[in-house]
């Protein structure tokens, strides 16, 4: 059964730092790893979608890697602004079945 | 529409009511999925849709949770009976492909079910 996990779960920053957030996942057997934003009371808001023979993809001041091998993908957030406090959460597709398999989320606070 | 759209927006019942749950997802669209979200959680699926077709419907917690999208489009979540547990945000995607397409899931604002 594939497991998400996403370090940390909570995150705090002043404005203006680059951030890192980590997911990973125990079967490398996917189909693609998509990332999304989610605002409080919001549903979920497409990032980035990185397919698995891929090995990034950027948008604007978003870059997501992904390592299938080693079952790890990072989210780089460039020059962090206060609206970009959110919970982010990564969610893996497998290679046989349609649902995402999604991580518990890291919670993203950026101080002005 | 523009996207995803699903009603009520926040539902408040009593244990033992039944509740549907509406979601019309963006047009043309192939693929529909429910999923359950509980507070501090991450999404969890709960049923797919191909066009009319229910092809997996294996995350239902229950034989109280029913589905179904009659004319491919709009589909409706049915829960029976209801109990505490149930109590969360239900979210619905969809996508332009079908599901195994690399086509990315877009989700509407959810459902938010409380059960008294």
């Amino acid at each position: 059964k594939q497991e998400v996990t996403q370090i940390p779960a909570a995150l705090s920053v002043p404005e203006g730092e680059n951030l890192v957030l980590n997911c990973s996942f125990t079967d490398s057997a996917i189909y693609n790893l998509q990332w999304f934003r989610q605002d409080p009371g919001k549903g979920l808001t497409s990032l980035l979608l990185i397919q698995s023979s891929q090995r990034e993809q950027t948008s604007g001041r978003l870059n997501a890697s992904l390592d299938k091998s080693s079952g790890r993908s990072t989210l780089y957030i460039a020059a962090s602004q206060p609206g970009d406090s959110a919970t982010y959460l990564c969610a893996v597709k497998g290679g046989s079945n349609y649902k995402l398999t999604f991580g518990k989320g890291t919670l993203l606070t950026v101080n002005p | 529409g523009a996207g995803v759209s699903q009603s009520p927006r926040y539902k408040v019942a009593k244990r033992g009511q039944d509740v549907a749950l509406r979601c019309d997802p963006i047009s043309g669209h192939v693929s529909l999925f429910w999923y359950q979200q509980a507070l501090g959680q991450g999404p969890e699926f709960l049923t797919y849709f191909q066009n009319e077709a229910q092809l997996d419907k294996s995350g239902l917690p229950s034989d109280r949770f029913f589905a179904e999208r009659p004319e491919g489009s709009v589909s409706t979540l049915k829960i029976q009976r209801t109990q505490q547990e149930d109590s969360a945000v239900y979210l619905c995607a969809s996508s332009l492909g079908r599901g195994t397409s690399n086509q990315p899931q877009h989700f509407g604002d959810g459902t938010r079910l409380s059960i008294l």
